[in-house]
């Protein structure tokens, strides 16, 4: 069970936007829009920032706006501020009640 | 308040066994899928397992399968971890986290999590 692809690292400028991405395959992310994203400071409790493709939990700022494109899921980060830098993941359902997060994406604020 | 605290984790040699608990509150505990994710050393975040909110079904990575069991007493609102036969590959912080949307269950992501509880496994 292969993790899903994300990129290593993402870096902006605070008030610039980023994006990462999250490339699965037909069996997960393009298959299901059960896509969602997590911020996870490290010795903290990971945090849902996006559910179901392009969902915002009441409490997170819509700075955070996910998507998705075929086999490919993106979480964007507009207005990047100090407080992002933090690592990132997707997770995605891949069928019979099994899931899969991405290898993680590590957001440093310039 | 949701809280969600685990405990069971420690020290324990490769073959042996351990069993994490997982102590909900502040949420209908019976009516909520919940998952276990583990994090190794210096690694990224790793889906463990998931059950129904009855207890009735759940799903588990597959270098887990056979190996670990996850269970749930609604009655105490504990979700279960036992771990057997545990390898030096399962050393990770193991977390607790509940469904974000209770009918829609894990597919809707994950919207709170516990602290953690690390397990080592090393002779």
């Amino acid at each position: 069970q292969s993790a899903l692809t994300q990129p290593a690292s993402v870096s902006g400028s605070p008030g610039q936007s980023i994006t990462i991405s999250c490339t699965g395959t037909t069996s997960d992310v393009g298959g299901y829009n059960y896509v969602s994203w997590y911020q996870h400071h490290p010795g903290k409790a990971p945090k849902l920032m996006i559910y179901e493709v392009s969902n915002r939990p009441s409490g997170v700022s819509n700075r955070f706006s996910g998507s998705k494109s075929g086999n490919t899921a993106s979480l964007t980060i507009s207005g990047l501020q100090a407080e992002d830098e933090a690592d990132y993941y997707c997770k995605s359902y891949r069928s019979s009640s099994t899931y899969v997060f991405g290898s993680g994406t590590r957001v440093t604020v310039l | 308040e949701v809280q969600l605290l685990e405990s069971g984790g420690g020290v324990v040699q490769p073959g042996g066994s351990l069993r994490l608990s997982c102590e909900a509150s502040g949420f209908t505990f019976s009516n909520c899928a919940m998952t276990w994710v583990r994090q190794a050393p210096g690694k990224g975040l790793e889906w463990v397992s998931s059950i129904s909110p009855s207890g009735d079904s759940s799903g588990y990575v597959d270098s887990v399968k056979g190996r670990f069991t996850l269970s749930r007493d609604n009655s105490k609102n504990t979700l279960y971890l036992q771990m057997n036969s545990l390898r030096a590959e399962d050393t990770a912080v193991y977390y607790c986290a509940k469904a974000n949307i209770a009918a829609v269950g894990v597919r809707s992501g994950l919207d709170s999590w516990g602290q953690g509880t690390l397990v080592t496994v090393s002779s």
